[in-house]
């Protein structure tokens, strides 16, 4: 199986940061990874897919990278909407994984 | 509007059972393969199972392998999760979430798009 780390698992950052979040995998999983926003009390909701591709509707302040192992999210210029908890997951194999998240909070 | 509803969830004692289900609406529901995942309290996500289009490939979470069955009935736009043998570690709030797939210069992509809001399910005495 593979297993996802995020890191940091908690980040403190104000309004107008940069911020980035990375998740490793335990082996390689080309480009198979997707970032997912969650607020508390709703559902998650799809950032990136393919490791970089921005969903449709998703702010460009978003933007995510890298491939086989290591990921990045990241947040440029952060706006109150945005503190919530991120997580990362791998549709590369199964069983599906996802990162233990990233609470970002002001 | 694309629309995934849950229900079914509940309060339920150790060892019973509980069947979910997941009402979707304004896609071709018959078109994607759909997935489960969970969310302990104040615990991150896990994902469950996933069921193809034709019901022709199922996969499980180790967690949940033998005591689960997903289903779904493609005529009636609905999931299922059948939930046996529960206990306190299966309390979360389950969702039924869509998978898409997007063709890329790199290859096929998945991911899951679309999420209900969810339905909680305790297992306590």
């Amino acid at each position: 199986d593979i297993q996802l780390t995020q890191s940091p698992s908690f980040l403190s950052a104000s309004v107008g940061d940069r911020v980035t979040i990375t998740c490793r995998a335990s082996r390689g999983i080309s480009n198979s990874l997707a970032w997912y926003q969650q607020k508390p009390g709703k559902a998650p909701q799809l950032l990136i897919f393919a490791a970089s591709t921005l969903q449709s509707g998703v702010p460009s302040r978003f933007s995510g990278s890298g491939s086989g192992t290591e990921f990045t999210l990241t947040i440029s210029g952060l706006q109150p909407d945005d503190f919530a908890t991120y997580y990362c997951q791998q549709p590369y194999t199964y069983p599906r994984s996802f990162g233990q998240g990233t609470k970002l909070e002001i | 509007e694309v629309q995934l509803v849950e229900s079914g969830g509940g309060l339920v004692q150790p060892g019973g059972s509980l069947r979910l289900s997941c009402a979707a609406s304004g896609f071709t529901f018959s078109s994607y393969a759909m997935n489960w995942v969970r969310q302990a309290p104040g615990k991150g996500l896990e994902w469950v199972s996933l069921i193809s289009t034709t019901s022709s490939s199922i996969y499980y979470a180790d967690s949940v392998k033998g005591r689960f069955t997903i289903s779904r009935d493609n005529a009636k736009n609905s999931l299922y999760l059948q939930m046996n043998s529960l206990s306190a570690e299966d309390t979360a709030v389950y969702y039924c979430a869509r998978e898409n797939i997007v063709a890329t210069m790199t290859g096929y992509h998945y991911f899951t798009d679309v999420w209900g809001k969810g339905t909680t399910v305790t297992v306590s005495s």
